[in-house]
């Protein structure tokens, strides 16, 4: 299958500052990138996503930035809160074919 | 919105029982679903897609005989999940895209299932 890999299995944060979840993928003919977040015993939620043609997108408190040349992809996110506390996945998808998922990134806030 | 929802959300039963698990998109017609298999600290493995009107794709290593699944209607996706053993005990989640929201292939996840077979 395809790799998709994040850089930290784990993520500790003061609550306010910002966090940067990171992710490598290894196809370059991916052309769609989703960040996801799920909490304990819950299905992933839909954070935010971003085409091959674009390097950055940005929704609400999260920002996901897209390097093609170095296959690399990131998730910002400002004035981290206790409820962002969660797994963060990012998913790659190549025409034609199916989702694939990384391993994940645990995140804890720390009031 | 793009909701969708799954059940029953919590599920016992003894070994060698089948479970059958219900995949609905609420607010939107999906003629694509997915059903994922989640291990505890592990990411999503996807086990199959399922196309409404067809037989369902299954992934390499996943025994369809074993991991039914029906695309009935443009809303409803079931995976039943025959002659259960301790080791089917799992985390299991669908997802469905919309095809009329954001980029298209976005997928929404339901809130997943958990199997627990004794």
């Amino acid at each position: 299958g395809e790799s998709v890999g994040l850089h930290l299995p784990t993520l500790s944060v003061q609550e306010g500052d910002n966090s940067i979840i990171n992710c490598a993928y290894s196809n370059s003919a991916s052309d769609y990138f989703i960040w996801y977040k799920q909490e304990s015993g819950k299905g992933p939620q839909f954070i935010i996503d971003i085409r091959s043609n674009m390097d950055k997108r940005q929704g609400q408190r999260v920002t996901v930035l897209l390097n093609k040349t170095v296959k690399h992809l990131s998730l910002q996110i400002a004035a981290t809160q206790p409820g962002d506390s969660a797994v963060y996945f990012c998913a790659e998808n190549i025409p034609g074919n199916q989702f694939y998922f990384g391993t994940g990134t645990s995140l804890t806030v720390i009031p | 919105g793009a909701v969708v929802s799954q059940h029953p959300s919590w599920v016992i039963c003894k070994s060698g029982t089948s479970v059958k698990i219900e995949c609905r998109s609420l607010d939107f017609q999906a003629t694509t679903m997915f059903w994922y298999r989640q291990f505890p600290k592990q990411s999503l493995m996807l086990m199959a897609t399922s196309n409404e009107g067809s037989k369902a794709t299954y992934e390499q290593g996943v025994e369809k005989d074993k991991f039914l699944i029906n695309h009935a209607s443009l809303t409803l996706s079931t995976l039943t999940v025959t002659s259960a053993h301790p080791e089917d005990s799992s985390f299991y989640i669908c997802s469905a895209r919309n095809p009329g929201q954001g980029f298209g292939e976005t997928q929404y996840f339901g809130p997943g299932t958990r199997l627990l077979v004794l």
